[in-house]
């Protein structure tokens, strides 16, 4: 079946590291996707990353694909403030107009 | 600038009533979904459409309706089957491949 989980929270001091993880079930999976959600916002689009890579880099954003454990982990770096908000991982299925599955999100608190 | 609007961005629905959220993207994408959001879960898929005059039911479709008359709009019904209305409603446009963009949301609250 399809499922994606995450832990719901994580909180870090300014500065350091944050790693967000997450698992997914469907091994057909095509892109997987890390998604931004300020407070009463919709969502924004930080980073994907094909199944057939290990890594992708993008400024402070790393992001790693285990595809063996199904496993895909977000680090940012530096983590400042402004980075405070819900992370969602999501999974596409297949090629085309298919439908995303997402995790229900990781709250991130930066704290001073 | 182009981008995909919502309206309103706060709903108040009486018991028993039908309404409409407003979902246009001038994106020139072909495939508009409607996801529900509730806190602490993940998003929910209600409709997809992947072209005009076509749609497809999601995860959670029951006590919703939808049309896809033209490519830019995708507006949402929550009719009164509908038992539990209250949540962040989003709509987002585009492909799997190239990930989704997402409207601001509609906030709706049954009074």
């Amino acid at each position: 079946g399809e499922d994606v989980e995450q832990s719901l929270f994580l909180s870090v001091r300014e500065g350091d590291s944050s790693v967000i993880n997450c698992t997914y079930t469907d091994s057909s999976s095509t892109y997987l996707y890390w998604y931004k959600q300020e407070p009463g916002a919709g969502l924004q689009l930080l980073t994907y990353i094909f199944s057939n890579m290990d890594m992708k880099q993008d400024q402070r954003l790393t992001v790693l694909l285990n595809k063996k454990d199904k496993h895909l982990s977000l680090r940012i770096a530096d983590t400042q403030t402004g980075d405070s908000a819900i992370y969602f991982c999501a999974e596409s299925i297949g090629w085309g107009y298919n439908k995303l599955i997402f995790g229900a999100g990781t709250r991130l608190a930066v704290h001073p | 600038d182009g981008g995909i609007t919502q309206s309103p961005k706060y709903l108040f629905r009486k018991e028993g009533q039908n309404v409409t959220l407003s979902c246009e993207q001038n994106l020139n994408h072909d495939a508009m979904y409607w996801y529900r959001q509730d806190p602490g879960q993940g998003l929910r898929l209600i409709y997809y459409s992947q072209i005009v005059n076509d749609f497809q039911k999601g995860d959670i479709a029951e006590g919703y309706s939808v049309s896809r008359e033209k490519k830019e709009s995708f507006p949402l019904t929550v009719t009164s089957a509908q038992k539990n209305p209250t949540a962040f409603y989003l709509c987002a446009s585009g492909h799997t491949n190239y990930g989704y963009t997402f409207g601001s949301g509609t906030r709706l609250t049954v009074v």
